[in-house]
């Protein structure tokens, strides 16, 4: 059964790099995608971005300047970077196994990570 | 402000029928399949439905999905109290050149 798990720092300062890993267990990475979602506190979910096992990727338009997402299949796991944050991006950041048809007709989140709260303060 | 309106809230009584509407345009729902989020209080998502009208496996069919042109909704037959949850309709949206999510409808049971 697949799982994600989340980990990184609770806490990032303003300004500073926002680092996070989503570990896949019970089933390989290759062959799918993998996205970030956020949702800051009260509020709706965002897509950040996703990658795909070969290293491709693709951003949110609106945080595509700071945002690399990288995958390293050898320890089955893919991180997120944020740089320059704000308090805008604190948020619960969720991992999630991604469903898509190349044309996106399709697209969808099958499997989710439990999250992990990241608050961006001094 | 979402791309995909859905009403902030919606309720509803044990064993009740209650429907959730989803509302886009032709670079989204009128293009694309769209999908249906759970959320219980302090969990992650939960896919719902997919393709507008498919359940992952382990989905009670209480649940059920449908679209026409620019809209969708999600239905709930026999309400339960675990039903009981914010509701997001999501979808990818070829003008943003992303997937967008609704503002989400919190569901409560009265």
């Amino acid at each position: 059964q697949l799982q994600l798990l989340e980990s990184g720092p609770g806490l990032v300062k303003p300004s500073e790099t926002l680092s996070l890993t989503c570990a896949v267990s019970g089933d390989s990475i290759n062959n799918y995608y993998w996205s970030w979602v956020r949702q800051p506190p009260g509020k709706g979910l965002e897509w950040v971005g996703y990658i795909y096992h070969n290293g491709t990727t693709k951003y949110s338009p609106s945080l595509k300047s700071r945002v690399t997402i990288s995958v390293d299949t050898s320890k089955s796991q893919f991180s997120l970077r944020l740089t320059s944050v704000t308090s805008a991006d604190t948020a619960m950041y969720f991992c999630a196994r991604t469903v898509m048809h190349r044309n996106y007709y399709y697209f969808y989140m099958d499997v989710w990570g439990r999250g992990t709260t990241v608050t961006v303060s001094s | 402000q979402s791309v995909l309106t859905q009403p902030p809230s919606a309720s509803g009584t044990p064993g009740q029928r209650v429907t959730i509407s989803c509302s886009g345009g032709g670079s989204n729902i009128g293009s694309k399949t769209i999908n249906w989020y759970q959320q219980l209080p302090g969990t992650a998502p939960k896919l719902l439905i997919y393709s507008n009208d498919l359940r992952p496996s382990g989905v009670p069919d209480r649940f059920s999905g449908s679209k026409s042109g620019t809209s969708a909704s999600l239905a709930i037959s026999g309400l339960q109290s675990e039903d009981e949850a914010d509701y997001y309709c999501a979808t990818w949206d070829d003008s943003l050149n992303g997937p967008v999510f609704g503002g989400g409808t919190k569901l409560t049971v009265l």
